[in-house]
């Protein structure tokens, strides 16, 4: 049973450019989140989304960032017109259920030059 | 608006010695989480601590909850050089209504042979 799979492992941007991160949750999992962690910090809830639902983005910018969780296909967040701020490992986690035990994966390094 | 703290944020120690990390919330709960990190890498799940009192033990780390207090702390009994990483506590701030978790600062710890 493949874990929490995260694509690209590095992205490389140059500012104002459009950063696609990936995020296959586990066989199973239907809840979603994403986390942002920066240098020498822990890590920072962004988003929670189930399938084509959106449930807290609290922890999301206003502007430029992004998430979804279609019905078919990975959950995406999305990052318009990135700045040099926006460098950090982006990390998702998923879980069966509300309540349940988050699995993390391996997140996705993003570099903006 | 929920803080979780971790002390210290940086411990080196001798292989063989002991010593125990602190992690203080400042809401209600009854579920906190610990994590390992290594570098480069997603969080490895340590333990789950559901109640007050709960005790949970895996090979040197023991982990400890203190909900009146709200106080988990790790304790590192005979360290070894494998066990350097950077631990994680997390705090599941329900009843909030949506279910996220808020990281604690984390506490590199390097073990010296």
């Amino acid at each position: 049973n493949a874990g929490v799979m995260q694509n690209p492992r590095h992205l490389v941007r140059r500012r104002g450019q459009e950063a696609r991160l990936r995020c296959s949750p586990m066989k199973g999992h239907s809840h979603v989140y994403w986390y942002r962690q920066l240098p020498e910090e822990g890590l920072k809830f962004m988003v929670y989304l189930q399938k084509e639902n959106i449930i807290d983005e609290s922890g999301m910018p206003k502007e430029r960032f992004s998430a979804e969780f279609p019905k078919e296909g990975p959950s995406i967040l999305r990052i318009q017109q990135v700045v040099r701020g926006d460098s950090a490992a982006y990390f998702c986690a998923s879980s069966r259920g509300y309540g349940e035990k988050l699995f993390f994966g391996s997140g996705t390094q993003l570099s903006v030059l | 608006e929920l803080k979780v703290e971790q002390n210290p944020l940086f411990l080196s120690m001798q292989e063989g010695k002991n010593y125990t990390i602190y992690c203080n919330y400042s809401t209600t709960s009854d579920r906190l989480y610990w994590y390992r990190q290594d570098p480069g890498k997603s969080l490895e799940s340590l333990f789950v601590l559901l109640s007050n009192g709960a005790v949970k033990q895996e090979g040197r780390l023991m982990a400890s909850l203190d909900t009146k207090a709200r106080l988990s702390t790790l304790h590192i009994t005979a360290a070894v050089h494998d066990l350097s990483a950077t631990y994680f506590c997390a705090v599941d701030p329900r009843p909030s209504g949506t279910y996220k978790y808020i990281f604690g600062t984390g506490t590199r710890l390097k073990v010296l042979a």
